[in-house]
């Protein structure tokens, strides 16, 4: 059973911390993201990765960054939180399909909720 | 507009009832197409892959129709237990396998 294991439920900050949110998978997944998701927005890609040390914008990478050393950990950075990153954060994995090298089905955290105040 | 977009609901329906969600794309390159169960503040997960000639998964059947660029998911003999949200998701084969979520249709189903 694939496990991808976010580590916190429930972050609050303050404006203009640094904030670190932890992911990880044990099924020896290639891939692995970052999303967040809103009210009426639906989950919107940050940042994602398809290898170790590498990294690929998504839809709004704007005021995050992240960092994968190791390949079952995938790492999302608030370099300085605020108030508008208050949101449901979720991180996925997934296999690269063989034959069209393609990613496979996404497996979810449990995702972090995370209040900026 | 928005690349994948469904009606939010949300959907009402009575134990037993059969509900069809409908959800379009605007990206005609898109390749794969998946029906995702979200329960509330939990996290979103695979409820069934779709096939260009459609399928179905016991109470469950989804449709693709490409010449209209819209997905549907049909649910028959509804149960309390399928009170969540589902999402609908297109992803393309190329330019970086990009994956595009709904924002979810809410369905209550009550006794």
């Amino acid at each position: 059973d694939v496990k991808v294991t976010q580590s916190s439920r429930y972050l609050v900050k303050r404006t203009g911390e640094k904030v670190f949110l932890e992911c990880v998978q044990d099924m020896d997944h290639e891939n692995m993201f970052w999303y967040r998701q809103d009210p009426g927005l639906g989950l919107r890609l940050i940042y994602f990765s398809y290898d170790v040390k590498m990294k690929e914008k998504g839809d709004i990478p704007e005021g995050y960054s992240v960092s994968r050393e190791k390949k079952e950990r995938f790492s999302l950075i608030l370099e300085s939180a605020s108030t508008n990153q208050t949101s449901m954060y979720l991180c996925a994995s997934s296999a690269t399909l063989v034959i069209s090298g393609s990613y496979d089905i996404q497996y979810f955290g449990a995702g972090t909720r995370l209040s900026v105040l | 507009r928005k690349e994948v977009e469904q009606d939010p609901g949300p959907f009402n329906v009575p134990e037993g009832a059969t509900v069809a969600f409908n959800c379009t794309y605007s990206n005609s390159a898109s390749q794969s197409f998946f029906w995702y169960r979200q329960d509330c503040r939990k996290e979103p997960k695979l409820l069934m892959s779709v096939y260009s000639s459609g399928n179905e998964d016991g109470r469950f059947t989804a449709q693709l129709n490409r010449a209209s660029q819209y997905i549907s998911l049909l649910i028959r003999d509804s149960k309390l237990s399928d009170s969540a949200t589902y999402l609908c998701v297109a992803r393309g084969n190329t330019g970086g396998f990009k994956t595009i979520f709904g924002a979810g249709t809410r369905l209550f189903v009550k006794a």
